[in-house]
């Protein structure tokens, strides 16, 4: 049983559509996250949920909406895509807050053209 | 902003080496973890030390905590190929980690067979 996992795994997709990528952890865990990778591997967070409502949310473009309809979902809808919205985009989730280890999913390579 | 810079970048060793990776941070802690990210997945906890903490194991793996110098260093023995891999370290601030995890670039180690 795959512990935190997102979908798709790969998007291509065209400049200014909308799109969602799907995650989901089986941990029981209550809080959840969305990093976003850049091409040379930095890892910076976006946002933090914990039991459904938003902790953290960082300073993004308002074209990135998370939804959590509960605790153990975290979905990221981006509207408007551009070409810099290229990146992978990691969920992860942990007990509480940071003071646990994250699990994270496999990761959604996310390719604007 | 970014918190912690890994030192090395890279690092490439004979398989049956030890590797040294070391983590610089800025700020006070209230913990300091390490991942590992293979080539195209995600990250995958390997250890945390807290801050009252100075030396911790687990396995291959040994990590020191100096936070009069905010510095770790992660001490993988005796590589493997399988060990080649980037690896992160990433902090929790002393702020009870609600602000999540802060991670650095990262140090890509490779181990030669």
């Amino acid at each position: 049983d795959t512990a935190v996992s997102q979908t798709p795994k790969y998007l291509v997709t065209q400049m200014g559509n909308d799109k969602s990528i799907k995650c989901e952890q089986n941990l029981g865990h209550d809080t959840m996250y969305w990093y976003k990778q850049d091409s040379k591997k930095f890892l910076k967070i976006m946002f933090s949920y914990n039991n459904k409502e938003l902790i953290i949310n960082e300073t993004v473009p308002n074209r990135f909406s998370p939804k959590s309809p509960d605790k153990a979902h975290l979905n990221l809808h981006i509207n408007s895509l551009e070409l810099g919205d290229s990146a992978v985009y990691f969920c992860a989730s942990s007990r509480g807050s940071a003071n646990y280890g994250y699990t994270f999913g496999s990761g959604t390579r996310l390719t604007v053209v | 902003s970014q918190q912690g810079e890994e030192d090395p970048q890279a690092l490439s060793i004979q398989e049956g080496e030890n590797a040294t990776m070391n983590c610089s941070y800025k700020t006070s802690i209230n913990n300091l973890q390490w991942y590992r990210q293979n080539s195209g997945r995600g990250l995958v906890h390997l250890i945390l030390i807290r801050s009252n903490e100075r030396e911790k194991h687990s396995g291959r793996l040994r990590v020191t905590l100096d936070t009069s110098k905010k510095s770790s260093s992660l001490l993988i023995t005796a590589s493997r190929a399988a060990d080649t891999a980037s690896y992160f370290c990433a902090t929790a601030s002393s702020g009870g980690g609600a602000d999540g995890l802060t991670f650095g670039k990262g140090t890509h180690l490779i181990i030669q067979p």
